[in-house]
């Protein structure tokens, strides 16, 4: 099956500076990799996608990179601000929906926004 | 919509004891998931229903997890009997269905204390 590795584990930025968060992903037969954010006490909320046939997509201060030949894929954010700070997990799947097999998230990685 | 609702939100338990959790997906919604999350592993898919149908168990750790969907709107997932190991949060999580949807809502999740 699938297999996600996120890193790093942990990621400590200055406000207003910026924060990449990088996964790779073991089967070329995935072409849907989502990003899901989750704050303290909460469940995993969707702040963006992108599809196989997609090298980067945007959305205000955050964007996702995908490098289909080396199997990986990064989360940039930009301006960081407090709100920032939270879990953040990429995930990876075949299907645009999560197909049969769901979505196989990476471990995480706890961003946190230094004031 | 008032989201994914899961009940309890916590519960503390003791060895032995049944344990079961709840949830009401987005109505609507036809796909309905558990996750699993620990420190150790991340968020781990347990099983997935479709239309009311388990799909997918091969995540469900071993026979003493049951999970059940007797209706679109209501799905509980049971351990009998409960372990110290099986300390976690556990979330459900709905989906909508049609040609393409990709995003998954959760709920805030049931965090469980096996003492």
């Amino acid at each position: 099956g699938e297999n996600v590795e996120q890193h790093p584990s942990t990621l400590s930025v200055q406000e207003g500076d910026s924060a990449v968060i990088k996964c790779t992903y073991s089967d070329s037969a995935s072409n849907y990799f989502p990003w899901y954010k989750q704050e303290l006490g909460k469940g995993p909320q969707l702040i963006i996608d992108i599809r196989s046939n997609v090298g980067e997509k945007k959305d205000q201060r955050i964007a996702v990179t995908l490098n289909k030949t080396a199997k990986h894929f990064s989360l940039h954010i930009t301006e960081t601000q407090p709100e920032d700070s939270a879990v953040y997990f990429c995930a990876a799947s075949i299907a645009p929906g999560g197909g049969a097999d769901g979505l196989t998230f990476g471990k995480g990685t706890h961003l946190i926004i230094q004031p | 919509d008032a989201g994914v609702i899961q009940s309890p939100r916590h519960e503390v338990t003791e060895m032995g004891q049944e344990v079961t959790l709840r949830c009401k997906p987005i109505s609507g919604h036809n796909s309905l998931f558990w996750y699993r999350q620990t420190m150790m592993r991340g968020l781990e898919l347990l099983i997935y229903f479709n239309n009311n149908v388990p799909i997918d168990d091969s995540g469900m750790p071993e026979d003493r997890f049951s999970a059940k969907m007797p209706n679109a709107s209501f799905s509980t997932l049971k351990i009998q009997p409960s372990e110290p190991r099986d300390s976690a949060v556990y979330f459900c999580a709905s989906r909508a269905g049609g040609t393409y949807t990709g995003e998954l809502f959760f709920g805030e999740g049931s965090r469980l204390t096996v003492l």
